[in-house]
């Protein structure tokens, strides 16, 4: 399975500041998602990025608070703009590995984001 | 809307004895159904997929049964052990893939 090298693994930032968290892959995949995940709570969909192409956002998510970079098959950033303490959790990029109908998803370490 | 369901209060149980964790879902019909291993302060590790036609799946000291009607699947370890601690997470994905909703996870504590 694919190795995700995520970081900062922590930031602590002021409100109305941007924060951008690297991802880099062992391997080379066609995707790579964004999620977020409150504490106690479910992992949550931001966007998928693919080489080449923009990202496809989930509802509630917009490209202006989120921008993505995706310059090559083994590496992506996600951007937390414009900081509000409502934006304080855990960022977590992952990609898809194994076949079709069998597969998993491999997660980053994740990066702990607090907005004071 | 989909939703899945995991047991939010912790489960808490003996060294040895098999630990079993519920993963109820509604207004979906997933193809596969994933289980991961979460410690506090890391990402998600997956641990076993099971597709729509399989009842059951094992993987050493893990078993994972797939019930389409009742819509539910159950997670067990067989005799834990402490350092199976952890969140537990389900997830479920249609049969095009890449779609995939997690639930929240059930805190497993095995007690020495």
């Amino acid at each position: 399975s694919a190795v995700i090298s995520q970081k900062p693994s922590r930031d602590i930032c002021q409100r109305g500041t941007s924060l951008t968290i690297q991802c880099q892959v062992d391997s080379q995949v066609t995707m790579m998602f964004w999620y977020r995940q409150q504490p106690g709570q479910s992992l949550t969909l931001i966007a998928t990025a693919n080489q080449g192409s923009e990202a496809t956002y989930e509802s509630g998510f917009v490209i202006d608070k989120f921008p993505i970079s995706r310059p090559n098959l083994t590496f992506s950033t996600l951007t937390v703009s414009n900081m509000s303490p409502e934006d304080s959790s855990i960022y977590l990029c992952s990609v898809r590995t194994g076949g079709l109908s069998n597969y998993g998803y491999t997660f980053g370490s994740g990066t702990r984001l607090t907005v004071v | 809307s989909q939703k899945i369901e995991q047991n939010s209060e912790a489960l808490n149980i003996q060294e040895g004895k098999t630990a079993t964790l519920t993963c109820n879902y509604t207004n979906y019909s997933p193809a596969y159904l994933q289980w991961y291993r979460q410690d506090p302060g890391r990402g998600p590790v997956f641990l076993l997929l099971i597709r729509e036609n399989e009842k059951e799946k094992r993987k050493e000291r893990l078993k994972v049964t797939f019930d389409t009607t009742l819509k539910q699947s159950l997670f067990h370890i067989t005799a834990s052990q402490p350092a199976d601690s952890a969140t537990y997470l389900c997830a479920l994905d249609g049969a095009g893939g890449f779609k995939t909703i997690f639930g929240a996870g059930t805190r497993l504590f095995v007690k020495a």
